[in-house]
């Protein structure tokens, strides 16, 4: 059953503290992302990654780093310099970053602060 | 500089209206629009995507109309049902496939 998975669903983070919230996908993309969303907005992009140990700053990279090193896992991190963390954490992936393909999203994990 | 303009930013329906959702976009340069349904608490599920060489396209009661001159495109939900009750995010891909979304439209479908 090929999909995307998002672990944790709900995560908690304390002040001061990095949080990891994980991503796989068993499609054989190439292409994977990050996107953060906000109650009454659109999904904005954090980080996205073309290739395997390659990764590129989206719009609101700022408190947020990524790792890419295996085909079917991105990782993404939220730093403590990211004050206002609380969100909806969406990952995707795509065949390939260089053709106009469907991006495929999984089921996202919320972020909440204590 | 919000990339694509999405209205209105909620639509009440009764069951069996056709709820009319509009995106706008500047950039010349996008060439491939898809729109996503989202229920809450879940991602994005892919409904229907057009390329600007065609005006539109239809998908069981899913249309989507295309004006590659006036930069907009629609999506029309024909026959809406109370199923139909998400939020809709339409979306144009730019270079290295990425997605530029909507602010999306929350759709209230009432039986």
């Amino acid at each position: 059953d090929g999909g995307i998975t998002q672990s944790p669903k709900y995560l908690f983070r304390k002040e001061g503290q990095n949080v990891t919230l994980s991503c796989e996908q068993n499609l054989n993309h190439d292409a994977m992302y990050w996107y953060r969303q906000d109650p009454g907005q659109g999904l904005r992009l954090i980080y996205y990654s073309q290739i395997v140990n390659d990764f590129q700053k989206g719009d609101i990279a700022e408190g947020y780093s990524v790792s890419r090193e295996k085909k079917e896992s991105f990782p993404l991190t939220v730093t403590s310099a990211q004050k206002n963390p609380t969100a909806f954490y969406l990952c995707a992936s795509s065949i390939d970053a260089m053709r106009r393909e469907t991006q495929y999203f999984g089921p996202g994990t919320r972020l909440l602060v204590l | 500089q919000q990339q694509v303009k999405q209205s209105p930013q909620s639509l009440i329906v009764q069951k069996g209206g056709i709820p009319i959702i509009n995106c706008a976009y500047e950039n010349t340069a996008f060439d491939y629009f898809p729109w996503y349904q989202q229920f809450p608490g879940k991602g994005p599920a892919l409904l229907i995507a057009i390329r600007p060489d065609v005006s539109e396209k239809k998908e069981g009661r899913f249309t989507i109309s295309f004006n590659k001159s006036a930069k907009q495109f629609s999506l029309h939900i024909m026959d809406s049902q109370p199923g139909d009750s998400a939020t809709y995010f339409c979306a144009a891909e730019g270079n290295f496939n990425k997605f530029y979304f909507g602010s999306g439209t929350k759709l209230n479908v009432k039986p």
